[in-house]
């Protein structure tokens, strides 16, 4: 079993769609979690960082951790064509650590 | 804004070929990371570097080396290429504070089919 599960998709929805992105992991020592962005031909780069349980919001993205069920989210509002790309979910045990555990990465199309 | 290039964007090589594939960034961070990355596996760490001359196994080695002689450099070896080492190859670069925000920096990867 895979430390991160994540959907591989792909997903494909219209514009202006509410999208959600998830992963479950099962080390209940991962603290910090991330989601990395990754346009076509193009290396991840880091969209939202959070640590404790609950959402963080920034812009049209809103990261949520459940550490009680292992389960987190990426959720993207007023979907644009731009959005569409690979999204990465990211985990660590120590802040600042040098070694993520990563998911499969779901390939996300907004159609307009 | 942080850089980090990888030398080749496509590179296709013979089953049993010395491969290296290098990577610099420009941003003096300490450590440095070698990831594959193939559908459905996601980002699989092959080895990373905390310093000059320093490496660390990651969790997929074999087959594999790193040398790094130069902070900025960080070339990955694939000693004899085999088939099922065709992948996209990704460099990543990292500041080694622990902030709470300090991401993995990565290259815009190398295309590697060994035929």
């Amino acid at each position: 079993q895979k430390e991160v599960e994540q959907d591989p998709g792909p997903l494909s929805v219209p514009e202006g769609a509410i999208v959600s992105l998830n992963c479950t992991y099962s080390n209940s020592a991962f603290q910090y979690f991330m989601w990395y962005r990754q346009y076509s031909r193009k290396g991840p780069e880091l969209l939202m960082y959070t640590y404790s349980s609950g959402n963080k919001e920034d812009g049209r993205f809103t990261a949520q951790v459940d550490k009680s069920s292992k389960y987190i989210s990426l959720f993207i509002r007023d979907s644009q064509p731009s959005d569409s790309a690979t999204y990465l979910c990211a985990t660590t045990i120590i802040q600042g650590a040098q070694k993520l555990v990563f998911g499969q990465g779901t390939r996300l199309t907004i159609n307009p | 804004d942080v850089k980090v290039t990888q030398s080749s964007r496509y590179l296709v090589k013979r089953t049993g070929e010395k491969v290296f594939l290098e990577c610099v960034q420009d941003m003096d961070h300490e450590n440095m990371f070698w990831y594959r990355q193939d559908p459905g596996l996601g980002l699989r760490l092959i080895y990373f570097s905390y310093d000059v001359k320093m490496k660390e196994k990651g969790d997929i080695p074999e087959g594999y080396s790193v040398s790094r002689e130069k902070k900025e450099r960080f070339s990955l070896i694939l000693e004899s290429a085999s088939t099922n080492q065709t992948s996209m190859y990704l460099c990543a670069s990292k500041t080694a504070l622990s902030s709470y925000n300090s991401p993995l920096h990565f290259g815009n990867g190398t295309r590697l089919t060994v035929t």
